[in-house]
């Protein structure tokens, strides 16, 4: 079973609300990612991490930030959340393995977030 | 652009039948991987292949890496309900450090 937790696992909040989606693991990873999934829907890239200190943004536009100051927490903060946000926000972690080397991805249980 | 593109988005059978799912690109991958998602839950690892041309067997499931190592493909024998959920394969293109995940095919297995 996957040591990678994410909360809350439902959220509702108003217009121009900030909020931070929690994501820590304890199986020590180096990578830790965040996605966006609309349900049934592919998963997009928003955010990644390779270790402390390091963050870089994916393939889809997000207006959302990310930290990672510890190697077990990657926090996603909306600093003003609107209703196209609402989605559901998908944590995961690897070990690093070498360079083009997928090890497994662990994912949270997600955070279902509607803004309305 | 799609990195990596499956087909078909949407597939409905009957139980007892037999199905593919494709997953192309036109990057060459070190690896693929294959992750299955049931609702409501993060995707869970079914396989990673390596070696192109590689095949791997997983009971009821047959894991295909092309030869070129740009496309994969999972058959499924004797489909189950319980197979139902969104198969997803997911590489690193080349140098990339970064996990890109396929279109994905939503799969309805009808007893």
């Amino acid at each position: 079973e996957a040591d990678i937790y994410q909360t809350p696992r439902y959220l509702v909040i108003g217009t121009g609300k900030k909020i931070t989606l929690e994501c820590s693991q304890t199986m020590g990873h180096d990578k830790m990612y965040w996605y966006q999934q609309d349900p049934g829907m592919e998963l997009h890239l928003i955010h990644y991490s390779y270790g402390v200190n390091s963050t870089e943004k994916g393939d889809l536009s997000s207006e959302s930030t990310v930290s990672r100051i510890r190697t077990e927490h990657f926090p996603l903060t909306l600093e003003s959340a609107r209703p196209s946000h609402t989605s559901q926000y998908l944590c995961a972690s690897s070990e690093f393995a070498g360079q083009g080397i997928n090890t497994e991805a662990f994912f949270g249980q997600g955070t279902r977030l509607t803004v309305v | 652009t799609q990195l990596l593109e499956q087909s078909p988005q949407f597939l409905s059978i009957q139980e007892g039948e037999n199905l593919t799912v494709y997953c192309n690109s036109s990057s060459v991958f070190s690896s693929l991987q294959w992750y299955r998602q049931e609702p409501g839950e993060g995707p869970v690892l079914l396989v990673t292949v390596v070696t192109g041309g590689e095949v791997k067997k997983l009971k009821r499931l047959t894991f295909q890496f092309g030869d070129a190592r740009k496309d994969s493909s999972l058959h499924i024998t004797a489909a189950q309900p319980g197979d139902t959920g969104l198969y997803l394969c997911a590489g690193a293109p080349g140098s990339a450090r970064q996990l890109t995940f396929g279109s994905g095919t939503q799969l309805t297995v009808l007893p």
